[in-house]
């Protein structure tokens, strides 16, 4: 238990859904940070926010939209998506950007 | 383009072997070097997070070394056991905005 909660674990969504991933910490932490997990790839940054401040978009497309209401909770939500956009979700935070990150145990997110 | 490679991709060794990673990493910008292992059906957890060139982290059986200069880490285990079968990953981060830029990871299993 890294105190960094996932919701849903797993979602299986059609390409005209929309969906949302819930992501929450009381660690205490400032940083909260999205990542993208596919196949036999690195684990790929998408968004990073820095006390409720979106810091870094890395070039994620608009279909992936963030929010951070506030510190503890972090959104990421999800329309009309493609299948290749099929990977697992990891949600982190960190005390300061940069600093150790705490993971969720992600969502496993499946487009058809 | 932040790049961090990780080697080998895979590795199998016998209950017993000692074994080590390499991480290389860009050597300008420098902020902070990550390990982390990640055992499946669980979230990645830190090993260590090293700043200083030279710097030397120890956590039981497993070790790892800094060098910022030329930038690479090793990763080191000492007498490898089953439940070390993971993929251990290491991550940058630069003074730029601290982003964690994650390398493709090492799996390795250990067998009995």
């Amino acid at each position: 238990e890294t105190g960094v909660t996932q919701t849903p674990r797993h979602l299986v969504m059609g390409m005209t859904n929309k969906k949302s991933l819930k992501c929450e910490q009381h660690l205490g932490h400032n940083a909260m940070y999205w990542y993208k997990q596919s196949a036999k790839k690195p684990l790929e940054l998408m968004f990073v926010y820095n006390f409720k401040e979106q810091t870094e978009n890395n070039s994620v497309p608009s279909r992936f939209s963030p929010e951070c209401p506030n510190s503890s909770h972090l959104f990421l939500h999800l329309h009309t998506l493609q299948p290749e956009d099929s990977a697992l979700y990891l949600c982190a935070s960190s005390r300061t950007r940069g600093g150790e990150a705490f993971f969720g145990q992600g969502t496993r997110l499946t487009v058809v | 383009i932040l790049n961090v490679e990780q080697s080998p991709q895979s590795l199998h060794v016998q209950e017993g072997d000692s074994t080590n990673f390499t991480c290389s990493f860009p050597s300008s910008n420098f902020y902070a070097l990550h390990w982390y292992r990640w055992e499946t059906a669980k979230s990645p957890e830190a090993l260590f997070v090293m700043t200083l060139n030279g710097d030397e982290k120890k956590k039981g059986r497993i070790s790892a070394t800094l060098n910022t200069k030329e930038g690479y880490s090793y990763l080191y285990i000492k007498g490898s056991q089953p439940e070390d079968s993971a993929t251990y990953l290491c991550a940058f981060s630069d003074n730029q905005g601290g982003k964690l830029i994650f390398g493709q990871g090492t799996e390795l299993s250990v067998k009995p």
